[in-house]
């Protein structure tokens, strides 16, 4: 069936340094994709999302690039920070409404 | 902070008993959601609630019943659960509700409710 995937399980980037985090994506229709970051014990955060009309979009020390040719989604972080720290997920949302995540991406900061 | 709060943040239960998970949102959003997530894995969908109506249920054992009372209030019954579903279940919300076609814009997720079935 259709799924969201991640290239890399974890992520080990140094302080300061930026952070670039992959995800392919099969659905062909999907429309809209979010990035959401969960840290231990809480629930998803939203951090930036993306209609398929564009192919890039940034927010605060965040950029999303979405290439619809290869499939293919990304979050940029900036500057990354020890608050970095997180499970990354990407996800695709289809025109029901239902929201599917992708596997998810270990993201370590180390001093 | 989140807008969308889960009551209890914990509770562990036996395979008999009868509890709930209660989900509040107070943003005026149309859709709400249950997903259950297992560690290291991420959110599964259980249920979509769209104008307090059950729109999506994937498949999910009758052991979980869910009921939305109005339109900010969405539960979870459990009834004889099994020790694998043991999990993180998380509640969420968004502003536009389905059917299919209408933009529901992102998910705002709660804190989750952290269950152990013994």
């Amino acid at each position: 069936g259709e799924s969201v995937g991640l290239h890399l399980p974890t992520l080990s980037v140094q302080e300061g340094d930026n952070s670039i985090i992959n995800c392919a994506y099969s659905n062909s229709a999907s429309d809209y994709f979010i990035w959401y970051k969960q840290e231990s014990g809480k629930g998803p955060q939203f951090i930036i999302d993306i209609r398929s009309n564009m192919d890039k979009r940034q927010g605060q020390r965040v950029t999303v690039l979405l290439n619809k040719t290869v499939k293919h989604l990304s979050l940029q972080i900036a500057a990354t920070q020890p608050g970095d720290s997180a499970v990354y997920f990407c996800a695709e949302k289809n025109s029901w409404g239902k929201l599917q995540f992708g596997a998810g991406t270990q993201v370590v900061v180390t001093p | 902070d989140t807008e969308v709060t889960q009551t209890p943040k914990h509770l562990v239960m036996g395979m008999t008993n009868k509890k709930s998970l209660k989900c509040e949102q107070h943003m005026g959003h149309r859709a709400m959601y249950w997903y259950k997530q297992k560690a290291k894995k991420p959110p599964e969908l259980m249920f979509v609630y769209s104008y307090e109506k059950l729109s999506i249920n994937e498949s999910v054992p009758s052991r979980f019943s869910p009921e939305c009372p109005n339109s900010s209030l969405l539960n979870l019954h459990l009834h004889a659960l099994q020790p694998e579903d043991s999990a993180l279940y998380l509640c969420a919300s968004s502003q536009g509700g389905l059917p299919k076609g209408l933009n529901t814009g992102e998910l705002f997720f709660g804190e989750g409710s952290r269950l152990t079935v013994l």
